[in-house]
């Protein structure tokens, strides 16, 4: 059965370094999502990318982030400058339409230190 | 803002007994709703889901029940296995095409 797979499994960085955090979706998906889990809370959406481009985010999802599809099947979210709070699990998410299932990854264990 | 919520954190049945999760929702413009699963250590996992055009949706031993009237949403599982311990997600797509996800419920299956 066709996975969202995302790498690594865990990340740790030092405060202040840049991170990517790598996602290949679901092959035949057009729309993909990043979210976030801080440990023991609710999983919060990050991003949806759409055709190249962002087409929605949320507050949290500030100049420190960025997200690109640098070819035909990875996804990345980069932090450009990681802060102590954005430790949490990431995961990545694909669905074949916007108004679809939206399938997760296994998700990535950021721990910055 | 508007959110989505949950009456219960914490639900511990019988193996063998059916369960409902419950789950508040504030936002009248939603028109799609899922219930994930999520085991320690993975990432949710698709269970059901029901469009606002509907009130009752049936999978293989769930069910999802959506009142529009009260937005509210419910989970049943029928004849609860121990294998169906895990956090269950209501999330709610809005207007804006992204999932909006509940506190969660952690589900304990006693054998």
């Amino acid at each position: 059965e066709p996975e969202v797979t995302q790498t690594p499994s865990h990340q740790v960085t030092q405060m202040g370094q840049e991170v990517i955090l790598r996602c290949v979706p679901i092959s035949n998906h057009l729309y993909f999502y990043w979210y976030r889990q801080i440990l023991g809370q609710k999983v919060e959406f990050l991003v949806s990318f759409y055709n190249n481009e962002i087409s929605e985010k949320s507050e949290i999802f500030d100049d420190q982030f960025s997200v690109e599809r640098p070819d035909g099947s990875n996804f990345t979210l980069k932090i450009r400058s990681t802060k102590l709070e954005d430790s949490a699990m990431y995961f990545c998410a694909s669905s074949n339409d916007a108004k679809n299932i939206q399938y997760f990854g296994a998700g990535t264990r950021l721990s910055v230190l | 803002g508007e959110n989505v919520g949950l009456h219960l954190p914490t639900l511990s049945v019988q193996e063998g007994d059916n369960s409902i999760i419950n789950c508040a929702y504030s936002n009248s413009a939603s028109d799609y709703f899922i219930w994930y699963k999520q085991e320690s250590g993975k990432g949710p996992q698709f269970i059901i889901d029901i469009r606002s055009n509907m009130d009752k949706r049936q999978g293989q031993r769930v069910t999802v029940l959506l009142n529009k009237t009260v937005k509210h949403l419910s989970l049943q599982i029928a004849a609860t296995q121990p294998g169906d311990s895990a956090v269950y997600f209501c999330a709610e797509r809005g207007g804006n095409n992204d999932m909006r996800f509940g506190a969660g419920t952690r589900l304990t299956v006693k054998p």
